[in-house]
C-alpha cells in the first residue's frame, strides 16, 4: 500500500521567503510527527499531532515556524521568514496510534540561500 | 532530558560477518525504543520496536534487545550482507516527556563485498 508522501521532494527559496512542506500520512494513521534531520544527525522532533490538534509542539524551534492538520490527514509545515540556519531535511512520520512502529516519508530537502 | 548516543559512529566489516551495534539513553522511563534503518537520500524504515516491558525482537536476521534498568539496546545482524549497508538509528519514546522519539546520531555500516 502507499506509504508516507511528502512533497515537494526538494525546495530551494531565498532567505527571508515563506514555504510550505506537505505531508500525506499513510491512511487511518492517526498520529503524525514533523521532524528534521542535518547531515550527520539524528532526526530532531518539531511537533507531534493525534488527529487534527498539535499534542505536543515542544520542538518548534521558534514562532516563525507552524504546523497545522485541519482534517485529521494531510499536514502542512509552514516556516515564515526563512533562514540559512533552517535549511536541513524535513522528515514526516505517520503511525496507527501512538504505541505503534513510524513509518517515515523520504523527507523533503530545504534549502535556503 | 532524555538524550540517546550510539556506538560506534561507523563501522565497515566484510560479508558474512555477525554484528553488535549499540545506543544508549539515559532516562530509562520509556515507553518503548525502535530501530530505524536509513539509506542515502530516503527517509527512515522501521526494522524493529520493543516495547519497555519486552527483552527482545526478532526478524529474520536482525535481533534487538533491550535492557532498560542499564539504558542500553543492542541490535546484532547476523551473516551481514552489502545490502545492509546504510545508517542505523535507534529512538526512544521517553515515557514522561510527551509522545516524540528521542533519536540517537546513528551507525554508518558498511559491509564489504
Amino acid at each position: 500500500g502507499a506509504g508516507v508522501s511528502q512533497t515537494p521532494s526538494n525546495k530551494v527559496t531565498e532567505k527571508g521567503k515563506y514555504v510550505e512542506l506537505r505531508c500525506d500520512p499513510i491512511s487511518g494513521h492517526t498520529a503524525l510527527y514533523w521532524y528534521r534531520q542535518s547531515l550527520g544527525q539524528g532526526p530532531e522532533f518539531l511537533i507531534y499531532f493525534q488527529g487534527t490538534g498539535a499534542a505536543d509542539d515542544s520542538g518548534l524551534p521558534n514562532d516563525r515556524f507552524f504546523a497545522v492538520r485541519p482534517e485529521g490527514s494531510v499536514s502542512t509545515l509552514k516556516i515564515q521568514r526563512t533562514e540559512r540556519g533552517d535549511s536541513a531535511v524535513y522528515l514526516c512520520a505517520s503511525s496507527f496510534e501512538g504505541d505503534s512502529p513510524l513509518h517515515f516519508g523520504n523527507g523533503t530537502r530545504l534549502t535556503v540561500t | 532530558k532524555q538524550e540517546v548516543t550510539q556506538i560506534p559512529a561507523a563501522l565497515s566489516v566484510p560479508e558474512g560477518e555477525n554484528l553488535v551495534l549499540n545506543c544508549s539513553f539515559t532516562d530509562s522511563a520509556i515507553y518503548n525504543l525502535q530501530w530505524f534503518r536509513q539509506d542515502p537520500g530516503k527517509g527512515l524504515t522501521s526494522l524493529l520496536l520493543i516495547q519497555s516491558s519486552q527483552r527482545e525482537q526478532t526478524s529474520g536476521r536482525l535481533n534487538a534487545s533491550l535492557d532498560k534498568s542499564s539504558g542500553r539496546s543492542t541490535l546484532y545482524i547476523a551473516a551481514s550482507q552489502p545490502g545492509d549497508s546504510a545508517t542505523y538509528l535507534c529512538a526512544v519514546r521517553p515515557s514522561n516527556y510527551g509522545q516524540n522519539f528521542v533519536f540517537g546520531p546513528g551507525t554508518r555500516l558498511s559491509v564489504l563485498p
